[in-house]
């Protein structure tokens, strides 16, 4: 139990283009859902927090128009990046925390590459 | 400020041989949980214990190793006999209060030789 999957698992595309990675909870309700960011060779930091049919909560310094969260479901949440550069290359992670859980549940990722 | 530090950016070992990686966090929270994440090269987070702030107790998972201590807010791990599947960039990481949010370390990079 507890998976969590992403769509897709990679992505290539051009610079100002937009991008939307799916992030769907598959044998549970997603309250919460998290999303994460990782570049080559560093930590994961978080972006913004998504709660089911709420605006999502957005860390400092992260652009809420560039990212644009959707949490239209308890299980499914998206980020679309818009107007990609090749900066926004990166490694995007989601994690899921079920209903009255306190464990996040983490997808495998969708490695994202702008030319 | 960083909450959760892991000092050793690197660690090379040769197998069988026992690793430990340090975490020390800061938090001003009584309430709070801490983690361990395996990250493989393949990218997916693995996620290998939690430990929350009023357990203290040092737990043992076969041949991983947990070792809290809260006078130093310290939350090691060790790995005994490793092998070469073991090498694996590591996470430790902080959840305060009831956000659930995560914090995580700068992660080591494990490598186990055979």
């Amino acid at each position: 139990g507890a998976v969590v999957s992403q769509h897709p698992s990679w992505v290539i595309c051009k610079s100002g283009t937009s991008v939307k990675i799916e992030c769907r909870s598959l044998d549970f309700q997603a309250t919460t859902m998290f999303w994460y960011r990782q570049f080559p060779k560093q930590s994961l930091m978080l972006m913004a927090t998504s709660n089911e049919g709420s605006k999502a909560t957005y860390e400092q310094g992260v652009e809420k128009d560039k990212f644009l969260i959707n949490h239209a479901s308890l299980t499914l949440s998206t980020l679309t990046v818009t107007s990609a550069h090749p900066e926004d290359s990166s490694f995007y992670i989601c994690s899921a925390r079920e209903h009255g859980g306190n464990e996040q549940f983490f997808g495998p990722g969708t490695r994202l590459t702008v030319l | 400020a960083q909450k959760v530090t892991q000092a050793q950016t690197e660690i090379s070992v040769v197998e069988k041989e026992d690793v430990t990686l340090d975490c020390v966090y800061e938090t001003r929270d009584t309430t709070y949980y801490l983690f361990w994440y395996k990250q493989p090269p393949s990218g997916e987070l693995v996620f290998l214990i939690r430990r929350n702030s009023f357990d203290e107790q040092n737990e043992i998972s076969g041949r991983y190793s947990w070792n809290f201590q809260k006078s130093t807010s310290s939350f090691n791990f060790t790995i005994t006999a490793s092998q070469v599947v073991d090498s694996a960039v590591y996470f430790c990481a902080l959840s305060e209060g009831d956000d659930y949010k995560l914090s995580f370390g700068a992660g080591t990079t494990v490598t186990v030789r055979a």
